[in-house]
């Protein structure tokens, strides 16, 4: 399989589970990012990993947690969220931290939180 | 800090037409430019990557333009076809992560 694989595709859960989504690339990128994408809003950087570090946490809910255990895969560990979490989370990837070759995205994991 | 501003929001078209989407962007120190596709309620389709030092690329019906020094980009798309039909997002890469994306352009290509 090529490309990024987001799984699952479609998540419920409710504000007490807790859930994780789970990023797997197969490009043999260095850098990778978890995205939020809200209705009526533009694309919200939530975190940055390149060769497996966190390089950036965009003020994101520490209910949020981002786990990158090697280079092809990235989760985001989810724990007491708030309906207005629901959203579309993206996962993408990029060759190099800036990006110079591009990015290339997921399928998305659609959240509804109840 | 970068903002995009994507216009028009949305577009009805018969099929057929050529069209423009626009992107511009309030700094230009960017790597380069890349615009996507997003149907609905799925993930992002890359369509076209422009590197700063280019002017334009083109993959099949579309064509994209940059420049850098005003600040803009545009989505040419040829003959439009109802399966185009779809939201256009343009993204600005500053360097090292720093990717700002646009509202985007609802595209509706009627028959």
């Amino acid at each position: 399989e090529t490309g990024v694989t987001q799984t699952p595709r479609h998540l419920v859960m409710g504000m007490t589970n807790k859930k994780s989504l789970k990023c797997e690339q197969h490009l043999g990128h260095n850098a990778m990012y978890w995205y939020k994408q809200s209705a009526k809003k533009p694309l919200e950087l939530m975190f940055v990993y390149s060769l497996e570090e966190r390089v950036e946490n965009n003020s994101v809910p520490s209910r949020f947690s981002p786990e990158c255990p090697n280079s092809s895969h990235l989760f985001l560990h989810l724990h007491t969220l708030q309906p207005e979490d629901s959203a579309l989370y993206l996962c993408a990837s990029s060759q190099l931290l800036q990006g110079s070759l591009g990015y290339t995205f997921g399928s998305g994991t659609r959240l509804t939180v109840v | 800090k970068q903002e995009v501003t994507q216009i028009p929001a949305a577009l009805s078209v018969p099929e057929g037409e050529n069209l423009v989407l626009n992107c511009s962007f309030t700094d230009s120190a960017i790597y380069n430019l890349q615009w996507f596709r997003q149907d609905p309620g799925k993930g992002l389709t890359s369509l076209l990557l422009i590197q700063s030092s280019q002017r334009e690329q083109t993959s099949g019906r579309l064509n994209a333009s940059l420049d850098k020094s005003s600040g803009r980009s545009t989505l040419y798309i040829a003959a439009s076809q109802p399966g185009d039909s779809a939201t256009y997002l343009c993204a600005a890469n500053s360097g090292y992560s720093t990717l700002t994306f646009g509202k985007g352009t609802m595209l509706l290509v009627s028959p």
